[in-house]
């Protein structure tokens, strides 16, 4: 079992619509929790990162996180064509402060 | 520029060479990391350094790689008599002191090509 794990998409969604991306993490001392964005030949760019249970909103963005399902999600309201990216999943487990990534989910936002 | 910088962006070398990758924190972070990106892969944690120390290398390979965080200057990814397999995107983020699980924000990073 992946320690992080994403479909890899992709997950198509037309403009004005809302994506909805989701990952589940296997360690349950996982404390921090994080989406990056990763546009094709690009660095990762932090989106949003959530630690409670809950959500978290931050403009069109948010996160959602159910430490009992080891789940977490982004929800990206009103999509844009500029959303087109991968979105990569992260986590951080306890004392640890390395992130663990999960391979990203692909999504297409068209016209 | 205030966030992290890498340079180079692009290093081509050939087999058996040495390639240097380097890595400058964004301003008030201490805390640096290294990921490596190979095509088609995920992010792959490396290490994890503080100014003079080696906090966590459970990621680098065993052999040829190499890492510090001096207390002057840049961290440096260090890969000795490189092989095709390290081709590959190397990422450097940094992060602020304090507690672990702080965001990490990444550097444009340094695509390593060997001939």
């Amino acid at each position: 079992q992946k320690e992080v794990e994403q479909n890899s998409g992709p997950l198509s969604v037309p403009e004005g619509a809302i994506a909805s991306l989701n990952c589940t993490y296997s360690d349950r001392g996982s404390q921090s929790f994080f989406w990056y964005r990763q546009y094709s030949g690009k660095s990762p760019e932090l989106i949003m990162f959530i630690y409670s249970n809950g959500d978290k909103e931050d403009g069109r963005f948010t996160a959602q996180l159910n430490k009992a399902s080891q789940y977490v999600s982004l929800l990206i309201r009103d999509s844009q064509p500029s959303d087109s990216a991968t979105y990569l999943c992260a986590v951080n487990t306890g004392t640890a402060s390395k992130l663990t990534f999960g391979t990203g989910t692909r999504l297409q936002v068209t016209l | 520029n205030a966030g992290v910088m890498q340079n180079p962006r692009h290093l081509v070398r050939r087999r058996g060479q040495e390639a240097r990758l380097r890595c400058s924190p964004m301003k008030g972070h201490s805390h640096v990391y290294w990921y490596r990106q190979l095509p088609e892969e995920g992010l792959k944690f490396m290490v994890y350094l503080q100014k003079e120390n080696i906090i966590d290398e459970s990621g680098m390979p065993k052999e040829r790689f190499s890492a510090e965080f001096p207390k002057e200057g840049p961290s440096i990814l260090r890969i000795q008599q490189v092989v095709r397999g390290d081709s590959a995107a190397y990422f450097c983020a940094s992060s602020p002191p304090g507690s672990s699980g702080q965001p990490q924000h990444f550097g444009d990073g340094t695509r390593l090509s060997i001939l």
